[in-house]
């Protein structure tokens, strides 16, 4: 099937310093691509959609000035957590839809961000 | 009221057992419907998709999907203790890659 991979699966960073969480489709290409967070023993939360060669559309409550997104390539899409703050350590995971299978949403392996 | 309801558990069985899980939706706007299974520390894997309504069968999996009573299930047969995880299901509204709404996720743990 599909394949979403997402790099680092696990990262800790200083507070105040920023992250790039990586999202690549490997074997189809994905012109819309979404950015998740998931809180332990919830559900996942999404923050914003990724759309290639445009500007993410963001959630309500999610500060894009924070959340960068950048939507570079069909196969590549990054979130970037700026001036990390210990409140922004979650379980990160972005998702991608394969156009030659229907609308099926396949997701990346999750990242770990840790803010120290 | 949420869009989609879904009992989070724990729900523990016997292995063997079959596992009913099931989720309900308010919005008839739902068109597509997933199971994804969530290992802890993982992402979800998907597991089903369907689109219309009646019974899709995948090994010892078999998703349900009843529109009109706005209601979806996934069987699993022969339950082995490798299926203790998270079931989330999920659905979409329309064609294109809209958004996705989850349920909050069921938490099976399949006993040996």
């Amino acid at each position: 099937g599909a394949v979403v991979s997402q790099h680092p699966s696990w990262v800790i960073c200083k507070s105040g310093t920023s992250v790039k969480i990586e999202c690549r489709s490997l074997d189809f290409q994905a012109t819309t691509m979404f950015w998740y967070r998931q809180f332990p023993k919830q559900s996942l939360m999404l923050m914003a959609t990724s759309n290639e060669g445009s500007k993410a559309t963001y959630e309500q409550g999610v500060e894009k000035d924070k959340f960068l997104i950048n939507h570079a390539s069909l196969t590549l899409s990054t979130l970037t957590v700026t001036s990390a703050h210990p409140e922004d350590s979650s379980f990160y995971i972005c998702s991608a839809g394969d156009s030659s299978s229907g609308n099926t949403i396949y997701f990346g392996e999750g990242s770990w961000l840790t803010v120290v | 009221q949420k869009e989609v309801e879904q009992d989070p558990g724990p729900l523990s069985v016997p292995e063997g057992a079959i596992v009913s899980l099931n989720c309900t939706y308010s919005n008839s706007a739902f068109q597509y419907f997933m199971w994804y299974r969530q290992y802890s520390r993982k992402g979800p894997e998907l597991l089903m998709y369907t689109y219309s309504s009646g019974n899709k069968e995948d090994g010892r999996f078999t998703a349900q999907v009843d529109k009109s009573s706005k209601y979806i299930s996934l069987f699993i047969r022969d339950s082995q203790p490798s299926d203790s995880a998270t079931y989330l299901c999920a659905m979409i509204k329309g064609g294109g890659y809209q958004k996705v709404t989850f349920g909050i996720g069921t938490k099976l743990q399949v006993i040996p």
